[in-house]
């Protein structure tokens, strides 16, 4: 059974703080990793898609890491503003099953 | 460029009635997926489809859901008899994805909130 697993489940933090956090995943098979982001009362919006070992992609604040040799993802925030407030999501491909897989999400929330 | 579009928006029914839902993706993409999501949980692939024909199915409960693509752009997601564990959010995704799945980003829908009761 493929299990994707993300930490920490939720966290608060203040605004202008950094975070970041984990996407695990299984270290074969990969094929693709994807990030979301999901606003209350929106619909998932694309954040990155991942599919080298070693990728390194930024957007705005926003930037992630991919390690496929140990099976991991870190998304990073930098100085964090409430409309970072959402549920972060982790969605897993990979090649033996050919489907995917999504993590259960961190989420965050950004106190003013 | 229009996003995809679901409805109804939210659905409240009774155990063993009957519920569908519509989703129409953006234009020119192959792939469409519905997912449920339960609170607490990530979204789970019931279905994938490639153009009009099914690619992964495994994970929906066929004694109860049926989902069609017709011509390869609009889908239908039923449930017929409802349980009270259907509660969850039903979310329609759509990819470019001409070949392989997973190379491109996926495009959601707002979503149906479906309550059974």
């Amino acid at each position: 059974i493929l299990n994707v697993e993300q930490s920490p489940q939720s966290l608060h933090v203040q605004e202008g703080d950094s975070t970041n956090f984990t996407c695990s995943f299984p270290s074969s098979n990969f094929y693709a990793l994807h990030w979301y982001r999901w606003e209350t009362a929106k619909s998932p919006e694309a954040l990155f898609v991942m599919t080298l070992n070693g990728d390194e992609k930024k957007k705005g604040r926003i930037s992630a890491t991919l390690n496929t040799k140990e099976g991991y993802s870190y998304l990073y925030i930098k100085g964090s503003q409430p409309e970072d407030s959402a549920t972060y999501l982790c969605a897993f491909w990979e090649t033996s099953y050919d489907k995917v897989i999504f993590g259960p999400g961190t989420s965050l929330s950004v106190i003013p | 460029e229009a996003g995809v579009a679901q409805s109804p928006r939210y659905k409240i029914i009774e155990k063993r009635q009957s519920v569908a839902f519509w989703c129409n993706p953006i234009s020119g993409h192959a792939t469409l997926y519905w997912y449920q999501q339960i609170l607490g949980q990530g979204p789970k692939l019931l279905i994938q489809f490639q153009n009009n024909g099914v690619v992964d199915d495994s994970q929906l409960p066929k004694d109860r859901f049926s989902a069609e693509r017709l011509k390869g752009v609009d889908s239908t997601l039923k449930i017929q008899p409802a349980k009270l564990e259907d509660s969850a959010v039903y979310l329609c995704a759509s990819s470019l994805d001409p070949g392989r799945a997973g190379f491109y980003e996926q495009y959601f829908g707002p979503g149906t909130r479906l309550t059974v009761t």
